[in-house]
């Protein structure tokens, strides 16, 4: 199986800073990774797909980079509706494999 | 729009049975694969099953396989996960996935406790 790595697992920010989150893999994945956001009580969220395509809707301060094995996910200028938990995923071979998520949290 | 919605979660006791079913609509069900993807309680993400859009190809987390089985009705527009033998630790929230994780319906909890 395919072990995702994310990084940190928690992160305290302030709204407007800059936050990157990294995910790693154990073996190489192409641009097969999608990235998540979930809320409390809420189904995870669709954000980045193929590694650093925008889904229709997400706001553009969200961006996606990497291939191979290892990819960020960088928030431009932090929203007070951001603050929840980061998921990767990656998709190129079963079974799908999830890093262990990363919650961003208010400074 | 997309709609998934997910029924059939319940309290249900170690050993038993439960099925689950997902109702698709706002998309053409058989032109996707489907996935269920779980988490439980306070815990990440973990997937555990997927199917193509003719049911020709069909894969399990370890930790599922010989115990739940996956199926589609695409005349229904719907998903199904059949699950047996269930195990405390199958406690979860459910969800039914559409594609490689585009959208996701609401979940529904499935509880294993005597």
């Amino acid at each position: 199986d395919i072990q995702m790595t994310q990084s940190p697992s928690t992160l305290s920010a302030s709204v407007g800073d800059r936050v990157t989150i990294t995910c790693r893999a154990s073996q190489s994945i192409s641009s097969r990774l999608a990235w998540h956001q979930q809320k409390p009580g809420k189904a995870p969220k669709l954000l980045i797909y193929k590694a650093s395509s925008l889904e229709s809707g997400v706001p553009s301060r969200f961006s996606g980079s990497g291939s191979g094995t290892e990819f960020t996910l960088t928030i431009s200028s932090l929203q007070p509706d951001d603050f929840a938990t980061y998921y990767c995923q990656q998709y190129n071979s079963y079974p799908w494999t999830f890093g262990q998520g990363t919650k961003v949290e208010i400074k | 729009e997309v709609q998934l919605v997910e029924s059939g979660g319940g309290l249900v006791q170690p050993g038993r049975s439960l099925r689950l079913s997902c109702a698709a609509s706002g998309f053409t069900f058989d032109d996707y694969a489907m996935h269920w993807v779980r988490q439980a309680p306070g815990k990440g993400l973990e997937w555990i099953s997927g199917i193509t859009w003719d049911s020709g190809s069909i894969d399990y987390a370890d930790s599922v396989k010989g115990r739940f089985t996956i199926s589609r009705d695409n005349a229904e527009n719907s998903l199904y996960l059949q699950m047996n033998s269930l195990r405390v630790e199958d406690t979860a929230l459910y969800y039914c996935v559409k594609g490689f994780g585009e959208d996701w319906g609401q979940g529904t909890l499935v509880t294993v406790s005597s």
